[in-house]
Formats: C-alpha cells, structure tokens, sequence
C-alpha cells in the first residue's frame, strides 16, 4: 500500500537557523512526491516535487528537498527559517500508475520564532 | 494564470438550508476536485471530475452533490447537512482530464470554510 509518514507533527525553530520537516514513504515503483504548504484559512500552495533526477530539488520561497532512496525520505529543508514560514506542511505521493488520487502526509505544524 | 478561486470564503447554514460553493479555474485544466479538510488533518478526496464527467466518488453521502457545468467551473450542491460537516472544502484542479499523471501537480483554491449549525 502507497502510504506517507510524517513523523513530527509540530517542529520549532528559531529565526535564522536552518530547518528541517520530515517525510519517509512507502511507494511500489518509482515515487512522485511532493511538498505542500498550507496558511492558516488557507489552500494548499504548491512547494517543489521530485519526478526524477538530481536528488535535491529546488521549489518555492527558499525551500528544498532531498530525496533518499536507500532510506525512503523526502525531507524539506531551508537553510534561513523565517517567522513567515510559520505554517501547516504536507508531504504527499503520487501512485506510479496513475490514477487520480493524491495520498498526503498527516501534517506537520511549523512554528519559527522570532 | 495559475489560480484557482472559490466563492465563498465563508459559509454559515443551517441543517434545514440548501447552499452551494463554486470553484473556477482558468489554466484549461481537465480535471478538477472537491476535498474535505478537517482541522489540522490532510485534505481527503471527495469528487474528481476529468473532462466534466464524474470520475471519482469517495462514497460521499448524497447531501453533497456536485456538478461540473463546463470545463472552468465546479459546483459542489450542499442540501440537508449535518454539524460533522462543517470543514474547509478545498477545489483543486490539474492539467490532466483523462488521468492524474504522476508527475502533475495539482493546484488549490483558498477554500471555503463552512460552518453547519
């Protein structure tokens, strides 16, 4: 079964220092996965995948990701935490066959204080 | 264009009412969803309509009907709603109509947080 785990469901950080939210999965085949972030009364906005190719991808507002096969994680990263990025993050996988369902993580709450 | 907009914002209804949100999207996506939210949980799939046809029903009561009257719009009919209702619906829609290709990404609307009293 396709399945997604975060394991964290808040982390803090201060401002300045570099975060890191973490996300393993569970894929047959070769994994779509995403990240997503998500404001309070807000949608889901849209912060980097990794379809194929190099391991660390690059997305939005300063984020990154790195994808681990031996160890099945895609953690979010960035280097300089901002009070603004204080949100709500999912991971989320893809099946490799298709289909239109998105399997998302439980969500990861991320306070950064100033 | 790489929006997706919902009206309304905010919902408030009875149990007794009939409502509807709407979600319209401009980027000619094929394929469009309707997702329930509960607070601090994942978005769960309800609805996916590709090329305006009803694709995908999570075996989601008939209180909440939806409706794709063309390809831009979506309409999620609300009728008879119980307090557990009462979430963040969220519209999303992705490029392609006739499957979700796993490298696509889906784009979300704000939400409309509705409230069954």
């Amino acid at each position: 079964a396709q399945s997604v785990a975060q394991p964290e469901d808040q982390v803090n950080v201060a401002e300045g220092n570099p975060l890191t939210v973490k996300c393993t999965y569970s894929v047959s085949g070769n994994p779509y996965l995403f990240w997503y972030v998500q404001y309070p009364n807000r949608g889901l906005q849209f912060l980097l995948k990794y379809i194929t190719g190099d391991n660390l991808v690059k997305g939005s507002y300063g984020f990154e990701a790195e994808f681990n096969k031996s160890q099945t994680s895609f953690h979010l990263k960035k280097p300089s935490a901002l009070v603004s990025d204080s949100a709500l993050y999912f991971c989320a996988v893809r099946p490799y066959t298709g289909g239109f369902k998105t399997i998302f993580g439980a969500g990861t709450r991320l306070f950064v204080k100033a | 264009d790489t929006e997706v907009t919902q009206t309304p914002k905010h919902l408030v209804m009875g149990m007794t009412n009939k409502k509807s949100l709407k979600c319209e999207q401009h980027m000619g996506h094929r394929a469009m969803y309707w997702y329930k939210q509960k607070a601090k949980k994942p978005p769960e799939l309800m609805f996916v309509y590709s090329y305006e046809k009803l694709s995908i029903n999570e075996s989601v009561p008939s209180r909440f009907s939806p409706e794709c009257p063309n390809s831009s719009l979506l309409n999620l009919h609300l009728h008879a709603l119980q307090p557990e209702d009462s979430a963040l619906y969220l519209c999303a829609s992705s490029q392609s109509g006739l499957q979700l290709s796993p490298q696509e990404t889906q784009y979300f609307g704000p939400g409309t947080r509705l409230l069954v009293l």
